[in-house]
């Protein structure tokens, strides 16, 4: 059962244009909400999480937007890098235990 | 972020053969770590949960018997496969919770990249 709905599987930005990745959830018990960001043949790191308590956190040229009754969040990458090209993972998490979603490749072009 | 390191980052090993991957958590203590599986460009899966000091908790379809786990102190995990097969090839990648960041931080380790012959 995929319980974390990712789209789109891959994203062609200009530099400099906003890059925006949409996560959908079912599991209502979800309380965190992160997203990752992976090289290739390296681990994830962390970027950014949300609660359900607040719509929207902006840390840096990364913000995500929360939509609880629609059981939507969004990632949204300002002033786009090439140095920002890389797989980008959402996931949620009731109590720790993290879902992925299904990962979406983006490709910044200078 | 905290750190979390892998060793080793690749191995190549022969069908039959045990491979143990170690994770540990280089700058706080890590009551909880998770060990995931990915398969070339698809997402991480997790395979189980890793207590310090009890057994691992496995989630459904992963064999215990073949990816058995030991959480032995509060910054080290070890994932041995045992009788690798050359399906068992993967990018294993294990996390652990920064308990001074709340339940479900987790950190991700570089990943050890396992190839069966």
């Amino acid at each position: 059962q995929q319980q974390v709905k990712q789209s789109p599987q891959s994203l062609i930005v200009q530099k400099g244009g906003i890059s925006i990745i949409n996560c959908a959830y079912e599991n209502t018990a979800f309380d965190y909400f992160p997203w990752y960001q992976q090289f290739p043949g390296k681990g994830p790191a962390l970027l950014i999480a949300i609660r359900p308590d607040v719509s929207e956190k902006k840390e840096g040229r990364f913000t995500i937007s929360f939509n609880k009754s629609a059981k939507q969040f969004s990632l949204h990458i300002m002033d786009s890098q090439p140095g920002d090209s890389a797989t980008y993972f959402c996931a949620a998490s009731p109590r720790g235990k993290l879902t992925f979603g299904q990962g979406t490749i983006l490709t910044v072009h200078p | 972020g905290a750190v979390v390191s892998q060793h080793p980052s690749r191995v190549i090993c022969k069908s039959g053969t045990s491979v143990k991957i170690e994770c540990r958590s280089l700058d706080f203590q890590a009551t909880t770590m998770f060990w995931y599986r990915q398969f070339p460009k698809q997402s991480l899966m997790l395979m189980a949960t890793s207590n310090e000091g009890s057994k691992a908790t496995y989630e459904q379809g992963v064999e215990k018997d073949k990816f058995l786990i030991n959480h032995a102190s509060l910054t080290l995990s070890t994932l041995t496969v045992t009788s690798a097969h050359p399906e068992d090839s993967s990018f294993y990648i294990c996390s652990a919770r920064d308990p001074r960041q709340g339940r479900e931080t987790q950190y991700f380790g570089p990943g050890t990249r396992l190839l069966v012959l």
